[in-house]
């Protein structure tokens, strides 16, 4: 399987822990994506890197989350002190270079309790 | 605020019939208008994408349209089937800004 791939698929936490998500993005694509989507909602935009630099944070993405791709291949989306908040779908998309479109992961199904 | 939106959350078509779902945009710099199909517990999936340079491209079953005067884009879907029923996405690509934006989506169900 050459899509993009997000480990795990669901998640259930306790309120106050860490937790952190993997994406393995298509292998030839530079640019990854984190989205957060909640019921009913689009995705939301969280984070971008093209290679190794993360070069775009939203709002969105307080001082509790923090994501990294260290060798400009996967990356990894950590949450702190989880809030239920948090609750939500977090997507990975991968892109090619130029106007194209980006591939989603299947999503990590994030539920705080 | 983030820009992309649409006009219906919710759309029921008989099987078989066309439909056609829209959506409204307000950044004149976007560039590349992308939609997708989303089905529950899964991840978007990409249909058909337009640049801004068409107004038009055909897929299989699939037609998006783009009226830039307008800022709206459309997507119909022809002879609807059951496995059509989705949430559908647009998203757009503003020029430079290397993401993309989705709005809220609308809810497809095709009834027998």
């Amino acid at each position: 399987d050459t899509g993009v791939s997000q480990d795990p698929r669901h998640k259930i936490t306790k309120r106050g822990q860490n937790v952190t998500f993997r994406c393995d993005p298509i292998s030839e694509h530079n640019r990854l994506y984190w989205y957060r989507q909640t019921l009913g909602q689009g995705p939301e935009f969280l984070t971008y890197f093209q290679n190794e630099a993360q070069l775009e944070k939203s709002r969105l993405l307080s001082d509790r989350f923090s994501a990294e791709r260290p060798k400009g291949s996967f990356s990894t989306l950590e949450i702190q002190r989880t809030e239920q908040g948090d609750s939500a779908m977090y997507l990975c998309a991968s892109r090619g270079e130029g106007n194209t479109e980006a591939f989603f992961g299947q999503g990590t199904r994030l539920t705080v309790v | 605020g983030e820009s992309v939106g649409l006009h219906l959350p919710t759309l029921s078509v008989q099987e078989g019939d066309n439909s056609i779902i829209n959506c409204a945009y307000s950044n004149s710099a976007s560039d590349y208008f992308i939609w997708y199909k989303q089905e529950s517990g899964k991840g978007p999936q990409f249909i058909i994408d337009i640049r801004s340079n068409m107004d038009k491209r055909q897929g299989q079953r699939v037609t998006v349209l783009l009226n830039k005067t307008v800022k709206h884009l459309s997507l119909q879907i022809a002879a609807t089937q059951p496995g059509d029923s989705a949430v559908y996405f647009c998203a757009e690509d503003i020029q430079g800004a290397q993401k993309l934006v989705f709005g809220q989506g609308t809810r497809l169900t095709i009834n027998p």
